[in-house]
Parts: structure tokens; sequence; C-alpha cells
């Protein structure tokens, strides 16, 4: 059964730092890596997407990585500002079902 | 295109009512997500279906909940008879199989059972 941990559950930073964030998975037949933006109160947006046979992609100042053999994405967010603030999930999309796990997510808070 | 769309963005009921819950997918998308958020679980996965067909609702937590695909461009989830730990924020995702698969979310709907 695929299970999906985001390391940390939570991190505050100062404006203007570079940060990354984990998530790592138990089954490496996925579909698919997708990351989301949670605002407090607020629906999921989509960030980046990585497929299966790719290894990165890249949105403005966010790039996500993907390393399926060890079971690992990274969201790297460059030169972090108050407004990138919220919930950052992710989650894995099964090859055989299609279906997505969620991690439970990092709650990021970046203080001006 | 407006996005998928979910109605009523907040619902509260008393116990034992029954509670309806809609969806709109994005036009031209063929797989539908019915989602529940809490606290205490995060996000779980209740139903999907692909055109229109129910694949997997072994996240569907008893049988006072049900799904219904009546159509593509129209989902609902009911829950009958409601109880208290059923209030959630229920997320609605539509999706193309076959592409991308890149899942686009509804705006949720917050339930509050009494």
């Amino acid at each position: 059964k695929q299970e999906v941990t985001q390391i940390p559950a939570a991190l505050s930073v100062p404006e203007g730092e570079n940060l990354v964030l984990n998530c790592s998975f138990t089954d490496s037949a996925i579909y698919n890596l997708q990351w989301f933006r949670q605002d407090p109160g607020k629906g999921l947006t989509s960030l980046l997407l990585i497929q299966s046979s790719q290894r990165e992609q890249t949105s403005g100042r966010l790039n996500a990585s993907l390393d399926k053999s060890s079971g690992r994405s990274t969201l790297y967010i460059a030169a972090s500002q108050p407004g990138d603030s919220a919930t950052y999930l992710c989650a894995v999309g099964d090859s055989g079902t299609y279906k997505y796990i969620f991690g439970t997510g990092t709650r990021l808070k970046v203080l001006a | 295109d407006a996005g998928v769309i979910q109605s009523p963005r907040h619902e509260v009921t008393e116990m034992g009512q029954e509670v309806t819950l809609r969806c709109k997918p994005i036009s031209g998308h063929n797989s539908l997500f019915w989602y529940r958020q809490t606290m205490m679980r995060g996000l779980e996965l209740l139903i999907y279906f692909n055109n229109n067909v129910p694949i997997d609702d072994s996240g569907m937590p008893e049988d006072r909940f049900s799904a219904k695909m009546p159509n593509a461009s129209f989902s609902t989830l009911k829950i009958q008879p409601s109880e208290p730990r059923d209030s959630a924020v229920y997320f609605c995702a539509s999706t193309i199989t076959g592409s991308a698969y890149e899942q686009y979310f509804g705006p949720g709907t917050r339930l509050t059972v009494t």
C-alpha cells in the first residue's frame, strides 16, 4: 500500500530564504507526482506535475524534482516571499489504479 | 473555463439529515474524484469515476455514503443519515485520463453536522 510522507510538517523562515520541502513515497510504481498549494480555507491549486519519466519541472521560483528509485521528491522554492505562506501537499499517482495518495502536507510560513 | 464547480460551498445540517453535495467537472475531463479533508486524517480519496463509471469506491467510509455520476458534467455525493463525524471539507477534482493526468480541484464544500 502506497504511503506518502512529507517532512517537515511545519516550517517558518525569514523572507528571501531558499527552501526545500520533502516528499517521500514507499512504492516506486507511480504514474506521476503532483505538488499542490493550499491556502487556509481554500481549495488546492496545482503547482507542478512531474510524470514518472521526468526528473524535474520548473515554474518561476519553483522547482520540483523526482527520484523514483529512492521514492523521493523535493519542492525547491527560491527567494521565498510572505505570499508563499501556505500548506504544500504532494500527491502520488499510482500507476496501476490512477488513484492519488496525498501526503499530510508541510505548513510554510514566510516571515516579512 | 470556469474550473471545477462545487455546491454548496457551506452546509450546516443536523444529525440524521440527508446531505447532497454537487460537483461539475471541467468540460472535457473524463475522470472525477471525491475527496474528504479533515485535520485528523488529511486528504482522503472517497471514490473516483472514469467515463461516468465508478471505478473504485473503497474509500467510501460506510453505506451511509453514496455517489453518482449520471452524465459527464455532473456528480453528487450523498450522506444519509449524516453524523457529526462526517463534518469535513469535501473536494471534487477532475482530470483527463490518458494525458498527464493533472488534477484540478474545486473550492470544496465545508460540511458541519451538529
